[in-house]
């Protein structure tokens, strides 16, 4: 089976400066994939990266980057230069393959990230 | 702007009420999910539609029905709920089906905006 951990209950930032959010998982699975979403308090799960298992280079999509450490099996989350509206809980989750068809997700906990003056 | 719509936003209804949440996407993705998250808790998994046919279900109680009327549409229907029930239930879309052992790029899989559901 497989399991995403996120130790980060909480975290806070200064504005403008750089964050990083720890994900670490656990699959025997050779092939899966890893994302990032932010969820802010009006609910809605808001994509932000994405990194297969099989791509050689860490994903970047503007602030955000994938600092994606195979052996190690983690996947943290870099968001650089911190807004206000970054404020949010962030969920890192895995892919698995599902027999059937569909794709089946499974969350980390998630970091609840505060963006201070 | 999600690509994924829901409705309504918020729901409240009786014990002995029958209400159906619906959700929309013109992506031309083949496969819907609805997810039920409670609050401080990371979403779960409770139904998964690839080309129109469920594929997953996670033992989730009969009260909720599902149905997929095409590859665009995904409803939850609701009857007797509990209290317990109130959440918010994400609906969310994906390309296709489940990638093979390799080209797993894509595939992301979006989500709407959510519905707040209250039992009382």
């Amino acid at each position: 089976a497989q399991k995403i951990t996120q130790t980060q209950p909480g975290m806070f930032v200064q504005e403008k400066e750089a964050v990083t959010l720890d994900c670490t998982y656990d699959t025997s699975d050779p092939s899966y994939g890893l994302f990032w979403y932010k969820q802010p308090s009006s609910g809605e799960m808001i994509f932000l990266i994405y990194q297969g298992s099989y791509d050689q280079q860490n994903a970047t999509e503007g602030r955000y980057s994938l600092n994606f450490q195979k052996a190690r099996k983690s996947a943290n989350l870099v968001i650089s230069a911190s807004q206000l509206g970054d404020s949010a809980m962030y969920f890192c989750a895995m892919r698995e393959k599902v027999t059937g068809g569909g794709n089946k997700l499974t969350f980390g906990t998630g970091t609840q990230l505060k963006v201070e003056l | 702007d999600t690509e994924v719509t829901q409705t309504p936003k918020h729901l409240v209804m009786g014990m002995t009420n029958k209400k159906s949440l619906k959700c929309e996407q013109h992506m031309g993705h083949r496969a819907m999910y609805w997810y039920k998250q409670k609050a401080k808790k990371p979403p779960e998994l409770m139904f998964v539609y690839s080309y129109e046919k469920l594929s997953i279900n996670e033992s989730v109680p009969s009260r909720f029905s599902p149905e997929c009327p095409n590859s665009s549409l995904l409803n939850l229907h609701l009857h007797a709920l509990q209290p317990e029930d109130s959440a918010l239930y994400l609906c969310a879309s994906s390309q296709g089906a489940s990638a093979g052992s390799k080209g797993l790029s894509g595939n992301t899989i979006y989500f709407g905006e959510g519905s707040w559901l209250t039992v009382v």
